[in-house]
Parts: C-alpha cells; structure tokens; sequence
C-alpha cells in the first residue's frame, strides 16, 4: 500500500532564510511524486513533479526536490524564503503513471519578517 | 484555457438535509477527481471517474455519498443525508487521458461546506 509522511506539521521560518520540508513514503511500486501547494482560500497548484527522469526536479517560485530511493524521501527545498511562500504544502505520491494518488498530511510553512 | 470550475463555493446545511457539488472539468480531460478534505488533514480521494465509468470508489460512504459524470464531461456529488463530520472542502480534480498523461492533478478552488 502507498502512504506519504510529512514530519512536520508546522516550518517556521525567517524571510531570506533556507526552507526545507519533509516527505518520505512508501509504494510497493515505482513511484511518481508531487509537490502542490496550497494559498488560503485558493486551489492546490503544482509545485514540482518527479517522474523518473532526473532525481533533482526543480519546480516553480525557486523550489526544488531530490529523490532519494534508498532513503524513500522527496524532500522540498527553496534557498531564500519568500513572504508569498506562506501556504500549506502536500506531498503526493502515485503510481501507475497519474492514477491513485495519495496526499500526505501537509506542512504549513509560515515565513517570518 | 480555462480551468476546473466547482460551485458552489460555500454552502451552509443543517444535518439531515442535502447538498450537491457541481464539478466542469478542464475540456477534453478524461480522468475527474473528488476529494474531501478536512480542515487540517491531506485531501482524501472519495471518488474517480475514466470519462463516465468509475474507476475508484472505495472511499466513497455509499450509504450517503453519490456521485455520477453523465457523458463523461461535467460531475455532480451529492450528499445525503449530511452528518455533522461532513463539514470539510470538497476538491474536484481533473487530468488528461491516460496516453498523454502529465500526472499532474488540476484543482478547482472547492466547495466549502458546513454541516450545522
């Protein structure tokens, strides 16, 4: 069976500070795995996505994420944070290319002045 | 091109009664999508449609949730009657066909709904 853990329910940061957000899973398959992100009051965009192509994806706004097989994370990583990066992010695991996708808990990222 | 559209927005019910969901698609997008979720969790995955056959309902509370995608096209969800643990934003989602598929999921705005 697919989970997806996100350690941190809550990153605090300050502004033009590193960001980095947790994610690892499990998936008896080849997994496809998802960055969204989530602006109050407005729909889940995608950040990123990792298809087995490069194992470092880099995505919108600055963000990027590794793939790690041996460790099964996808680890979210920005170098400089933005006030506008204030949001909830969803990690996403899928298999069978696009189907069945699986969300994780979240982590909502708060951006200190 | 535009986007997945849901309305309503927001909608208020006592327990007991009704509700439905309307969901239009991005056009030409074969999969379709409803998720639920609950003020601090991850969406959960009720329902999906492959044009208009479903292809994952085991999440879906039958016994009060429905749903249907006549023509393959725009999607209704309906729940009756609502319990007070329905409270949460429902999500539509839709992606491409399968042999042209991105993965990637696009997301309506959702329809927040509280059950009073």
């Amino acid at each position: 069976a697919q989970s997806v853990t996100q350690l941190d329910s809550h990153v605090s940061v300050s502004e033009g500070t590193p960001v980095l957000l947790r994610c690892n899973y499990s998936s008896s398959y080849s997994p496809s795995l998802f960055w969204y992100v989530q602006h109050p009051n407005k729909g889940l965009q995608l950040l990123l996505k990792y298809t087995s192509a490069a194992t470092l994806v880099k995505g919108i706004n600055g963000f990027e994420a590794e793939f790690k097989k041996s460790e099964t994370s996808f680890h979210l990583t920005k170098p400089s944070a933005h006030m506008s990066d204030a949001a909830e992010y969803f990690c996403v695991v899928s298999f069978n290319y696009g189907q069945n996708f699986v969300f994780g808990p979240g982590t909502r990222l708060s951006v200190l002045p | 091109e535009a986007g997945v559209a849901q309305s309503p927005r927001y909608k208020i019910i006592e327990k007991r009664q009704s509700v439905a969901f309307w969901c239009n698609p991005i056009s030409g997008h074969a999969t379709l999508y409803w998720y639920q979720q609950i003020l601090g969790q991850g969406p959960k995955l009720l329902i999906q449609f492959q044009n208009n056959g479903v292809v994952d309902d085991s999440q879906l509370p039958k016994d009060r949730f429905s749903a249907e995608r006549l023509k393959g096209v725009d999607s209704t969800l309906k729940i009756q009657p609502a319990k007070l643990e329905d409270s949460a934003v429902y999500l539509c989602a839709s992606s491409p066909v399968r042999g042209s598929d991105t993965g990637e999921l696009f997301f309506g705005e959702g329809s927040r709904l509280t059950v009073l």
